[in-house]
């Protein structure tokens, strides 16, 4: 059973560029949540999608966007790259009702 | 708003000393859940236990148990005989019970098992 698959694993970009994150949900899970986890600090939750709807979103900027598809996979799309971005993005994924989270291994994006 | 607090940033033990992993949370719901993850060098966060707000019977699963008191809004967690194996970074986690039910994590406890 295969778990929550991310791509890429890692990547660099320049400022100013743009990026996206892709990641297929665990088997059986209908929910997605994107979390940002800079060095040294927990992971800070960005947004959650279900239904292929934005949920919920937490406190970041707008040039953070998302996209559920119809399969439940999702992307994280972030713009206008800043330094302050270099973080491992996690993905999560969850089976509305139930409390159980199955994160993946992420994807460590470095902007240089 | 909700916030965890992991007061320890780095612990060093010997093998087969005990640790314990402090974690107190703030919360105004009611009903809410606690978690505690662990991220080794990979990056995956590996699920270790989810309470509930309503049970604070302490828990034990091999060489892990975890202390739940709500009156001083903590959720402790202790490795016995601890290993090489368990150096990670931990994280204690807090979910409320709102539409998205977000997770709300700590800063995380790095620990170093060394023999």
């Amino acid at each position: 059973d295969a778990g929550v698959t991310q791509s890429p694993t890692h990547l660099i970009k320049t400022r100013g560029q743009q990026v996206t994150l892709r990641c297929s949900p665990k088997s059986g899970h209908d929910t997605v949540s994107w979390y940002q986890q800079a060095l040294g600090q927990g992971p800070q939750f960005i947004f959650q999608y279900y239904e292929e709807e934005e949920r919920q979103r937490g406190n970041f900027p707008d040039r953070f966007s998302g996209h559920q598809f119809p399969n439940y996979s999702s992307e994280l799309n972030v713009n206008a790259l800043l330094l302050g971005d270099s973080a491992l993005y996690l993905c999560a994924s969850s089976k509305t009702g139930l409390f159980g989270y199955t994160f993946g291994s992420g994807t460590r994006l470095t902007v240089v | 708003a909700q916030k965890v607090t992991q007061a320890q940033t780095e612990i060093s033990v010997v093998e087969k000393e005990d640790v314990t992993l402090d974690c107190v949370y703030e919360t105004r719901d009611t009903t809410y859940y606690l978690f505690w993850y662990k991220q080794p060098p990979s990056g995956e966060l590996v699920f270790l236990i989810r309470r509930n707000s309503f049970d604070e019977q302490n828990e034990i699963s091999g060489r892990y148990s975890w202390n739940f008191q709500k009156s001083t809004s903590s959720f402790n967690f202790t490795i016995t005989a601890s290993q090489v194996v368990d150096s990670a970074v931990y994280f204690c986690a807090l979910m409320g019970t709102g539409t998205a039910s977000k997770l709300t994590f700590g800063t995380g406890t790095r620990l170093q098992v060394t023999l």
